[in-house]
């Protein structure tokens, strides 16, 4: 099965910053990836799929990139409402895969 | 607007049978191309699929898991129902089901969950 890694765990930033979130997958998975943001007591909410593509209502300031085995979700201008836990996910022969979550404290 | 909630029991014993529902609105859950899937959290811990089931019947599950769960649908009620067998602790989580997209490529077909349900927490324990 393909694993998915993201880095980091946690990560600290200030109102203003850009940051970066890393996955990787075990595998080539081309652009096969969506990320997820999950606030505490929530269910998690579409951010992007297809790697890069942005889902109706998302905040532009959100973003995504990457193929292969290497993808980045960055967010710019962070904002407080930007707390909140991102997972990475993977579909590939009837299988989902979500990477293990990146807290992000602001 | 679409909107899907899950209901089932808050507490379970140890080796009984988990039951859960999942009513959606606004949508078919056997309307052509419809894919629906269950996705569970432990506390405090990462997300982890479980099970998907198409507007065919066309069952797919989490190959871990595969012996004890069963995904079926109540086309008359619009609801997809999952069932996990002979429960353990480890199995407490809080369950979320969700409305399944896929696209097809060239390379094959992408897939991810919108929207969600805001999930049940279900523990486990005697």
């Amino acid at each position: 099965d393909i694993q998915m890694t993201q880095s980091p765990s946690t990560l600290s930033a200030s109102i203003g910053d850009r940051v970066t979130i890393t996955c990787r997958a075990s595998q080539t998975i081309s652009t096969w990836l969506a990320w997820y943001q999950q606030k505490p007591g929530r269910a998690p909410n579409l951010l992007i799929y297809k790697a890069s593509s942005l889902q109706s209502g998302v905040p532009a300031r959100f973003s995504g990139s990457g193929s292969g085995t290497e993808f980045t979700l960055t967010i710019d201008s962070l904002q407080p409402d930007d707390s909140a836990t991102y997972y990475c996910q993977h579909y590939t022969a009837y299988l989902y895969t979500f990477g293990q979550g990146t807290k992000l404290e602001i | 607007q679409v909107t899907l909630k899950e209901s089932g029991p808050a507490l379970v014993n140890p080796g009984q049978t988990l039951t859960l529902t999942c009513t959606v609105s606004e949508f078919s859950v056997s309307a052509l191309g419809t894919r629906m899937g269950w996705i569970r959290q432990p506390p405090g811990k990462a997300l982890e699929w479980l099970a998907r089931i198409d507007w065919n019947d066309d069952v797919f599950y989490n190959t871990s898991l595969r012996t004890r769960l069963a995904v079926s649908k109540d086309a008359s009620r619009n609801q997809v129902v999952l069932t996990v067998t002979n429960v353990d602790p480890v199995d407490t989580a809080t369950y979320y089901c969700a409305q399944i997209q896929a696209e097809r490529t060239n390379s094959g077909w992408l897939s991810w969950f919108a929207p969600w349900g805001q999930g049940i927490l279900v523990t486990v324990s005697s």
